[in-house]
């Protein structure tokens, strides 16, 4: 199957520093990317669609300049936490579809972040 | 919010036992979808059923879609230990993959 790779799968920092977030499509080409949050025993939540060669497109409610994407090729989007807080940890997890395959996502593994 | 909610939010059960979760959701689909995932990790596509279906299975899997209740259940059948984990539902209004999630159900399978 499709695989999804997601770096780091966790991470420590100290508020007020930023922490990038990449999640790469190792056997398939992804013109989009969904970026989601997830807190504990809870849902996922959408933050993000990222598009190839252009601008993400948010969900209501999340601040694009903290929460930085990049999809700069067909294989490798980032997530990056600018001037981290604590309210910021919370377990981020990328997503992407094959074109062709209608609806169906492959996820990577997910990243943790916790900011102190 | 248009999430999907689903019951139970967590069900324990031994071994051998069927499991099942339901799902509801609020809007018109395009699909419908489970996926799962275990502790800490991304999640796993399970099944996808169409708007336009009724039932479907995949081995031990069985996913219903009732597009007038606007509800959909997963059923595990001869449980084992290993299908312990937070299984999710998701709906797709369109063809952009765009899935809004519901809020789980947590199972255990116990020995």
């Amino acid at each position: 199957g499709a695989v999804v790779s997601q770096h780091p799968s966790w991470v420590i920092c100290k508020s007020g520093t930023s922490v990038k977030i990449e999640c790469r499509s190792l056997d398939f080409q992804a013109t989009t990317m969904f970026w989601y949050r997830q807190f504990p025993k809870q849902s996922l939540m959408l933050m993000a669609t990222s598009n190839e060669g252009s601008k993400a497109t948010y969900e209501q409610g999340v601040e694009k300049d903290k929460f930085l994407i990049n999809h700069a090729s067909l294989t490798l989007s980032t997530l990056t936490v600018t001037s981290a807080h604590p309210e910021d940890s919370s377990f981020y997890i990328c997503s992407a579809p094959i074109a062709g395959v209608t609806g169906e996502l492959f996820f990577g593994e997910g990243s943790r972040l916790t900011v102190l | 919010s248009q999430q999907g909610e689903e019951d139970p939010q967590a069900l324990s059960i031994q071994e051998g036992e069927n499991a099942t979760m339901n799902c509801s959701y609020k809007t018109s689909i395009n699909n419908l979808q489970w996926y799962r995932q275990n502790s800490g990790r991304g999640l796993v596509h399970l099944i996808l059923i169409r708007s336009n279906e009724r039932e479907k299975h995949s081995g031990r899997l069985r996913v219903t879609l009732d597009t007038s209740k606007k509800s959909s259940s997963l059923l595990i059948t001869a449980s084992r230990a290993a299908d312990t984990a937070s299984y999710f539902c998701a709906t797709g209004t369109g063809t952009a993959s765009k899935l809004t999630f519901g809020t789980g159900t947590r199972l255990q399978v116990t020995l």
